[in-house]
């Protein structure tokens, strides 16, 4: 069955360093997204991705974050300058239509130290 | 924002069933899901159900949507120790997200 692939597993970073975290969506997906997971908290949405652009993020997806198609296959997120309270599980989906569910990868777990 | 509530625990024995309740806010909701996480996993989707419908039937899962309530619930029969995960319920609104409740944490009792 086809599955969305994220890199690394668990990713540990100083604050005030730049991560990127790394998605293979399912190759014929169209719609991509970001979702975050806070220890003990909610699955929260960041950002969707459609047609190389962003079509909508939240408030939590600030100036700190980006997303980035680079290649045709990989989907990218960014944060720029990590903060203490960025540290969770970073979970990437796709979606063929964007309605019937979408596929969610594994996830990374981000630790900021 | 939009607000999907969840109760947090459940405890059934493998063999019966159980029932997970969530509570949404956007009436416009048209997709409403049922996902499933193992420990280390992942947000594995287990069904979805369109608004236009009440019941949703799936081999052991059947998804209850009650619209005027805004009340959606998940019965698994027949629960085996595999069903022993987090189970959370969201709805899609907006242009293209989805919102997520806390989730239910469901142990099997062998």
């Amino acid at each position: 069955e086809p599955e969305v692939t994220q890199t690394p597993s668990h990713q540990v970073t100083q604050m005030g360093q730049e991560v990127i975290l790394r998605c293979v969506p399912i190759s014929n997906h169209l719609y991509f997204y970001w979702y975050r997971q806070i220890l003990g908290q909610k699955v929260e949405f960041l950002v969707s991705f459609y047609n190389n652009e962003i079509s909508e993020k939240s408030e939590i997806f600030d100036d700190q974050f980006s997303v980035e198609r680079p290649d045709g296959s990989n989907f990218t997120l960014k944060i720029r300058s990590t903060k203490l309270e960025d540290s969770a599980m970073y979970f990437c989906a796709s979606s063929e239509t964007g309605r019937e569910g979408y596929t969610f990868g594994s996830g990374t777990r981000l630790t900021v130290v | 924002g939009e607000d999907v509530e969840q109760s947090l625990f459940l405890s059934v024995r493998e063999g019966d069933s159980s029932v997970i309740n969530c509570t949404y806010t956007d009436s416009s909701s048209t997709y409403l899901y049922w996902y499933k996480q193992e420990p280390g996993a992942g947000l594995q989707l287990l069904t979805y159900i369109f608004s236009n419908m009440d019941m949703k039937q799936d081999q052991r899962l059947t998804v209850l949507l009650n619209k005027k309530d805004k009340h959606l619930s998940l019965r698994i029969a027949d629960t085996q120790t595999g069903d022993s995960a987090i189970y959370f319920c969201a709805e899609h609104y907006g242009n293209n997200r989805l919102a997520f409740g806390k989730g239910n944490q469901v142990v099997v009792i062998p």
